[in-house]
């Protein structure tokens, strides 16, 4: 099993301010992806990597993926209330049927 | 609606009376997995399946059972269950296999076994 370390464990910022969130693994992967899941509901994929050293942007939201493919980020710029949930990474091989995820970071964001 | 589907959405039972959590979904998806999430440990893969009638273990097998006979339908099946397999299920499925391809998600079954 490749694991996956997020970090931190839990982040409570103020509307406006920006934050980061990180993915770490000793493992390389083909690929990773970020999901958002809130309350009471399944995980919802945001964005996958597959480049080392990919940098994709979703409106407030960019992702990287390390040069090694060992490790991505998931930065939010002026961070809204409604980015409030757990975020999830997720990794995996080119021809593994299983994927690890990581533990994930519960983001509060207060208005 | 494209979809994930799962009953029940809550469940409690005592130990060792068999249960079944059933996953459906519309997408013609080939690939399924069922998934437990305990607080701070994230999602574990129990079981997954490439096509029907072919299944494999995942991360944490134990106390699990699956079957595939539709493409469609992926369900649990807890024969004895015990109370550390209290949790929060989900089924996920897609086209493809690994982190190249969208998991999607169902609405999760939390199970309490007392």
């Amino acid at each position: 099993t490749q694991l996956l370390e997020q970090s931190p464990q839990f982040l409570s910022i103020q509307e406006g301010e920006n934050l980061t969130v990180y993915c770490n693994s000793s493992s390389v992967f083909s690929s990773l992806q970020w999901y958002r899941q809130e309350p009471g509901e399944g995980p919802v994929l945001l964005v996958t990597v597959v480049t080392g050293g990919e940098v994709k942007k979703l409106k407030r939201l960019t992702f990287q993926f390390g040069d090694a493919r060992k490790d991505s980020s998931l930065h939010i710029t002026a961070a809204q209330p409604g980015d409030t949930g757990l975020y999830l990474c997720a990794g995996g091989g080119n021809n593994d049927y299983k994927l690890s995820f990581g533990a994930g970071t519960t983001v509060t964001v207060r208005a | 609606e494209a979809q994930v589907t799962q009953n029940p959405r809550y469940l409690i039972t005592v130990t060792g009376k068999k249960l079944t959590v059933t996953c459906s979904q519309n997408m013609n998806h080939e690939y399924m997995s069922w998934y437990r999430q305990d607080p701070g440990l994230g999602l574990r893969q129990i079981y997954y399946s490439m096509n029907v009638e072919v299944t494999d273990k995942g991360d944490v097998p134990e106390g699990y059972k699956v079957s595939r006979k539709e493409k469609r339908n992926f369900p649990l099946i807890l024969e004895s269950p015990s109370p550390n397999q209290t949790s929060l299920y989900f089924c996920a499925s897609s086209f493809g296999t690994g982190a190249r391809s969208e998991q999607f998600f169902g609405p999760g079954t939390r199970l309490t076994v007392l």
